[in-house]
């Protein structure tokens, strides 16, 4: 059972390159989502996904995509990455039957640089 | 906009110690209350949650304690041990159980043997 998974761990990017983060769940859950964390910042919310074919922008979306073909997996692409988009980002998941201690389920992370 | 206030933003504790960190808010339609816990090279972690009409939650060294009119959490931690020492983030949600959780700047906490 390997929870949430994301790859890559590390990426460094040039201005106007353009990459996938990858996530993937193996837990069946309904809701994914993609936080980037930032210093000083916390977590912000860019985008999230209540199932399959249904997705929905969070606080700071622009500059990202998503897509949420199955229940999976839910990618997240930088069309043309620039610098303010350096940062860690944390894909997460839930169950849809929440209680109050039903957790986000988070990756490990990718760090992303853009140079 | 934050509107999940967090601090401070680092705190450095002797082991036994009570580390305190303190989260305010001001949307009155929050609802959920989550602390979560977050190792270096790691995801964060929920460690503890409660919800607006409870005023303290105990699991195991680790409290909140809620004062909904003062739109005020906290995070208490007994016993602290250098096992502790991690980054903790407050966070707010309404409509509980969606997915849109506002999370505070995370305090950095240190536990010295």
């Amino acid at each position: 059972n390997a929870g949430v998974t994301q790859t890559p761990k590390f990426q460094v990017l040039k201005t106007g390159q353009s990459m996938t983060l990858q996530c993937a769940q193996d837990m069946n859950h309904e809701y994914m989502s993609w936080y980037r964390q930032d210093p000083g910042m916390g977590l912000r919310l860019i985008h999230y996904s209540v199932g399959a074919g249904i997705t929905d922008q969070g606080e700071v979306p622009n500059g990202y995509n998503v897509s949420r073909s199955t229940t999976e997996d839910f990618p997240l692409r930088l069309l043309s990455a620039a610098p303010p988009q350096t940062s860690v980002y944390f894909c997460a998941s839930r169950s849809r039957q929440v209680s109050y201690n039903s957790p986000l389920h988070f990756g490990n992370g990718t760090r992303l640089t853009v140079t | 906009q934050q509107q999940v206030k967090q601090s401070p933003q680092s705190l450095i504790v002797q082991k036994g110690g009570i580390p305190i960190i303190n989260c305010a808010y001001e949307n009155t339609a929050f609802d959920y209350f989550p602390w979560y816990q977050q190792f270096p090279g790691k995801g964060p972690a929920l460690l503890i949650a409660i919800r607006p009409d409870v005023s303290e939650k105990k699991e195991g060294r680790f409290t909140i304690s809620f004062n909904k009119s003062a739109k005020q959490f906290s995070l208490h931690i007994m016993d602290s041990q250098p096992g502790d020492s991690a980054t903790y983030f407050c966070a707010a949600s309404s409509d509980f159980g969606n997915e849109k959780l506002t999370f505070g700047t995370g305090t950095r906490l240190t536990i010295i043997p």
